[in-house]
């Protein structure tokens, strides 16, 4: 089945900050991948996704691109603010529509 | 478009007394449901993914009689938490997969989750 690593957190940075969060996975097939946000007491919101190698996600300033040889999938934002303070989750999905994977998540907070 | 709306948002109950969380999807027809639970600060854990018209496909160590799924229709699925303990306070999320057969618009949506505290 797959599985997902994600960067450590929680991390913490100053508004304006250059933000990479890191997403690796391991699957069989060729998975499609995804970045979910969840603010405190919410479900989780569809940020960005890639269905095939090499395709770039973006949305809000957000961009992660699908990349097969490296099996990675890191989340980038040129310029974060306090608003994106949240928990970012980048599971992977079954190549038949089945269950995401989910790796254990990442911390942000943004200092202003 | 595919909105999953889930109820209640929160709720409080007795120890031993039973739950249910109602998840529908309300611009599509949501064949497959999974049910997670997140500790705090945790990431989600799937329970369960139920399937319409058919029984649910419980996750290793997950009760189903405790945990009990019913998928009746295609814009419908229920988790009710039975005789429940204080153990089984959580937030509880449900998620359906939409775009089916449409590989560019295909993804999963999330309802806005359960806090359910026994006390």
């Amino acid at each position: 089945g797959n599985s997902v690593t994600q960067m450590e957190g929680p991390v913490t940075l100053s508004e304006e900050a250059f933000l990479t969060i890191n997403c690796t996975y391991t699957a069989t097939g060729y998975p499609s991948l995804f970045w979910y946000v969840q603010y405190p007491g919410e479900g989780l919101q569809l940020l960005l996704k890639a269905t095939k190698a090499d395709d770039k996600g973006s949305n809000k300033g957000f961009e992660a691109t699908y990349r097969k040889e490296t099996t990675s999938f890191h989340l980038e934002k040129g310029s974060v603010q306090v608003s994106d303070s949240a928990v970012y989750f980048c599971p992977a999905g079954g190549t038949s529509y089945g269950k995401l994977t989910f790796g254990q998540g990442t911390i942000l907070t943004v200092h202003p | 478009g595919a909105v999953v709306s889930q109820h209640p948002s929160r709720v409080i109950c007795k120890s031993g007394t039973s739950v249910k969380i109602e998840c529908r999807s309300l611009d599509f027809q949501a064949t497959t449901m999974f049910w997670y639970r997140q500790f705090p600060k945790q990431s989600l854990m799937l329970m369960a993914t139920s399937n319409e018209g058919s029984k649910a496909t419980y996750e290793q160590g997950v009760e189903k009689d405790k945990f009990l799924i019913n998928h009746a229709s295609l814009t419908l699925s229920t988790l009710t938490v039975t005789s429940a303990h204080p153990e089984d306070s959580s937030f509880y999320i449900c998620s359906a997969h939409y775009g089916a057969g449409q590989p560019f618009n295909y993804g999963y949506t999330f309802g806005s989750g359960t806090r359910l505290t026994v006390v």
